[in-house]
């Protein structure tokens, strides 16, 4: 299936430990996304990569980083986790210039206990 | 002021009636504008593209944009149980990549 997947879907941790998300994209898009979505469903972007390269680089805590091994793969990891972290975290793919809009992944909700 | 904003809700509508949602925007560089649809516990699935002022017609949704007037909205016709979900607007910039979202609005279709 043409997609963009996210794993894992489901994560639940202690505060002060590092996890990382990883997501896959087959659509041949070139650029990909990381968004977070608080719990009153507000969407915002953090990091964006267009073939291996770091474009967008939103206000975000440096505990944060992101990487690219190929355009069809970014992963987010995040250490040292704080309560506040606690969220959906969206991947999504596009088009250069995003003209049809995202693909988004399912999603993982991350809870820090 | 948000870059993108929308009435949260809930929108309660009966089933068979219109639904209808708007969204402001406050950057008139943005030029490309979205509408996302997000059941619970899923993600942002989406709906309609709008890219020229005026209206876009695709099954049971219409999209308008009014560039003048910084407004975007969508009409849901006949609107049924299955469409109750949160619905996103959302803009991006002339060859741009970053797609600014409001905070959606919640629409619950009463059968």
């Amino acid at each position: 299936d043409t997609a963009v997947s996210q794993t894992p879907k489901y994560l639940v941790t202690q505060m002060g430990n590092d996890k990382s998300i990883k997501c896959e994209q087959n659509l041949g898009h070139d650029t990909m996304y990381w968004y977070k979505q608080d719990s009153k469903k507000f969407l915002k972007i953090m990091f964006s990569y267009n073939n291996k390269e770091l474009i967008i680089n939103e206000t975000v805590p440096n505990r944060f980083s992101p990487k690219s091994p190929d355009k069809a793969h970014l992963n987010l990891h995040i250490n040292s986790l704080e309560l506040g972290d606690s969220a959906v975290y969206f991947c999504a793919s596009s088009q250069d210039w995003a003209v049809d809009g995202y693909t988004f992944g399912s999603g993982t909700r991350l809870t820090v206990v | 002021q948000k870059e993108v904003e929308q009435n949260s809700g809930p929108l309660s509508v009966p089933e068979g009636a219109i639904a209808s949602l708007n969204c402001t925007y406050s950057d008139r560089g943005s030029q490309s504008f979205f509408w996302y649809r997000q059941y619970s516990g899923k993600s942002p699935e989406l709906i309609m593209s709008i890219y020229s002022n005026g209206d876009k017609e695709d099954g049971r949704f219409t999209a308008q944009l009014n560039k003048a007037s910084q407004y975007v909205s969508l009409l849901i016709r006949d609107s049924q149980p299955s469409d109750s979900a949160t619905y996103l607007c959302a803009g991006v910039k002339a060859a741009g990549n970053k797609l600014t979202f409001g905070g959606g609005t919640r629409v619950l279709v009463k059968p």
